[in-house]
């Protein structure tokens, strides 16, 4: 297995572009979840997926839009890209019943200007 | 939420063993434990999850008192590879919310 892959790794934006970043997971995880992570700080819930069709919004979800067509992929979407919205964005999935216990893809790592 | 308290940061040496204690004094009856280790420009990654009493996995014990307000991770004999920030969550098993709180972590550094 794969687990949790994320594309791109790394990226630049200028302030008001839009883009989507992916993520994907072969685990047959129900509910997946993005986070995003500012230098030197925890990772806040931006929006989460309990399964195809479900999505809803997490502590900050301004700014951002996602979608969960199949079980395997949850897209990020940022619709006008702002200098605040530089930072570390993680994807991870886990299965219902699991708790705590979330996997984690690499990241990606979105620079602003 | 079960929001958690953790100490911001924590030395020690090589060799020795390492117990981080987490605080979640509104801990709900159906939440889990969920310890998490996370290294310089990766995601974080799950170290051990537990509900009352003791657990224990290749990596670590979780000691979990009665009252289950506290918990404290025991990572025995670190190394320098040990060096990390660990975070302390609360989270129900069958969270339909799904949503996981990650506080400030515990900055662990490991000294030879």
């Amino acid at each position: 297995n794969a687990g949790v892959t994320q594309t791109p790794k790394f990226q630049v934006l200028k302030t008001g572009q839009s883009m989507t970043l992916q993520c994907a997971q072969d685990m047959n995880h129900e509910y997946m979840s993005w986070y995003r992570q500012d230098p030197g700080m925890g990772l806040r819930l931006i929006h989460y997926s309990v399964g195809a069709g479900i999505t809803d919004q997490g502590e900050v979800p301004n700014g951002y839009n996602v979608s969960r067509s199949t079980t395997e992929d949850f897209p990020l979407r940022l619709l006008s890209a702002a200098p605040s919205q530089t930072s570390v964005y993680f994807c991870a999935s886990r299965q219902p019943a699991g708790g705590g216990e979330q996997y984690f893809g690499p990241g990606t790592r979105l620079t602003v200007t | 939420l079960a929001k958690t308290t953790q100490p911001i940061s924590m030395d020690s040496y090589e060799g020795q063993e390492v117990n981080i204690t987490c605080s979640h004094n509104n801990i709900a009856t159906n939440d889990y434990i969920t310890w998490y280790q996370q290294f310089p420009s990766q995601g974080p990654r799950f170290i051990i999850q537990g509900y009352k009493t003791k657990v224990t996995n290749e990596v670590a014990s979780l000691f979990i008192p009665a009252d289950r307000k506290s918990s404290t991770l025991s990572l025995p004999r670190v190394s320098l590879s040990d060096t990390a920030v660990y975070y302390c969550l609360v989270a129900m098993n069958n969270n339909a919310g799904n949503m996981l709180t990650f506080g400030g972590g515990t900055r662990l550094m490991v000294k030879p």
